[in-house]
């Protein structure tokens, strides 16, 4: 068990850019997070995969994030045309098919926009 | 909806107790979790109870929930200097995925 693993840890980019962050769950866990931290704050939920399927998504998912999990391993989240206030660390996490089991954690991805 | 709120910093002495508390507002939250985070980490579970629970301990860790009052605190015992984190007190209905987190509790054991 490698735990659950984010590539890159830190991302710098000018404001306007395309970021895409990558996040690799804990074998055999079917459901998948991404939650958004700013400094100062707890994580906020922005979706849920299970499976391939995205089953749930939150008001701060705005049009310019997408988050994909095409064969229901591995996911990515793309921001398009970066603004400041994406500034934050974004952690992707998993759980099992068992719902009563919680959610394990990754160490995140720190994005910067300059 | 969802609202959980818990002080901002605790501070102790090494080897006492710390008690981190936190109250959630919805009183249908079926589990109720304990997070650490370190500077610059993600988050670690530490713990966590189902509401048909009133404790839970494991090792150094004691969780108490009070569902009348909405109230969940977090108990560590001999505190050590390694336990200086930001713990997170979170929430997740039955029957949905997210989680909703707490500001989280600075906690700084002074040696």
């Amino acid at each position: 068990d490698t735990g659950v693993s984010q590539d890159p840890r830190h991302k710098i980019t000018k404001r306007g850019q395309n970021v895409t962050f990558r996040c690799d769950p804990i074998s055999e866990h079917n459901r998948l997070y991404w939650y958004r931290q700013t400094l100062g704050q707890g994580p906020e939920f922005l979706t849920y995969f299970q499976n391939e399927a995205q089953l749930e998504k939150s008001r701060l998912l705005s049009d310019r994030f997408s988050a994909e999990r095409p064969k229901g391993s591995f996911s990515t989240l793309e921001i398009q045309r970066t603004e400041q206030g994406d500034s934050a660390m974004y952690l992707c996490a998993s759980s099992p098919p068992d719902n009563n089991q919680p959610q394990h954690f990754g160490d995140g991805t720190r994005l910067s926009i300059l | 909806g969802e609202d959980v709120e818990q002080s901002l910093f605790l501070s102790v002495r090494e080897g006492d107790s710390s008690v981190i508390n936190c109250t959630y507002t919805d009183s249908s939250s079926t589990y109720l979790y304990w997070y650490k985070q370190e500077p610059g980490a993600g988050l670690q579970l530490l713990t966590y109870i189902f509401s048909n629970m009133d404790m839970k301990q494991d090792q150094r860790l004691t969780v108490l929930l009070n569902k009348k009052d909405k109230h969940l605190s977090l108990r560590i015992a001999d505190t050590q200097t390694g336990d200086s984190a930001i713990y997170f007190c979170a929430e997740r209905l039955g029957g949905y995925q997210k989680v909703t987190f707490g500001t989280g509790t600075k906690l700084q054991v002074i040696p």
